[in-house]
């Protein structure tokens, strides 16, 4: 069982925007703005594109964006695109690092 | 860039090192991090070191049963296992942390498959 709770899986529409959720507590996601997110397709390594909770990496498209209320995080993925089908992954540094469990999301 | 070494098979009871070789000063002056993935557990976090010093933190997890280590040169990182078990069929990733960012993991290699199996 992972240290932070994601949906399993989500899923949209192109154009449409989804949300996924990553739950943790009031000792990791609740005290730290260290909230990352991570797109992995399969095959590939994980590739950062959220951190600090609402900070892009250079080149990361400005589609994605996350937020943090209380012990949850959320990224947001606006005007959905195909190639945007993959694992995502959110993590939290608290001198450890933790990790969801993972959210396929599939665009219909 | 991370750039880490291929894919291994071995048996249980094998030793192995896989490395994780980077480059120039951003490298030396960086944490680098193993993660673990399997199916079943996820991404898990096994370790830190910082090549300049070699100084270097476990998981509780995975104290251990796993030593990190790296080249004087500090360009190369290693994870090693002295005695594997089929367990430790998995993919493992480097990752460069960088504090200024919360230590976020921005740059990761390509990953190492190892499958353990008699």
């Amino acid at each position: 069982q992972s240290a932070l709770t994601q949906p399993a899986s989500v899923s949209g529409s192109p154009g449409q925007s989804i949300t996924v959720s990553c739950t943790g507590s009031r000792s990791d996601i609740g005290s730290y703005n260290s909230v990352s997110w991570y797109q992995q397709h399969p095959g590939k390594a994980p590739k950062l594109i959220i951190y600090e909770v609402t900070k892009r990496p250079s080149g990361v498209s400005s589609r994605f964006s996350g937020s943090k209320s209380g012990d949850t995080a959320s990224l947001t993925i606006s005007g959905l695109q195909t190639e945007d089908e993959a694992d995502y992954y959110c993590s939290a540094y608290t001198s450890d690092w933790l990790f969801g469990g993972g959210t396929k999301l599939t665009v219909l | 860039q991370l750039v880490q070494s291929g894919a291994e098979v071995k048996k249980p009871g094998q030793s192995l090192t896989i490395f994780c070789q980077g480059s120039g000063d951003s490298f030396s002056t960086s944490y680098i991090v193993w993660v673990r993935q399997t199916p079943g557990r996820g991404l898990e976090w096994m370790g830190i070191i910082y090549p300049r010093d070699l100084h270097t933190r476990y998981s509780a997890s995975f104290q251990g049963q796993v030593t990190l280590s790296a080249d004087k040169s500090f360009t190369t990182a290693y994870l090693q296992w002295s005695s594997l078990r089929a367990s430790d069929t998995a993919m493992y990733f480097c990752a460069r942390s960088v504090a200024s960012e919360g230590y976020t993991l921005d740059v990761w290699g390509q990953g190492t498959a190892v499958i353990v199996s008699s």
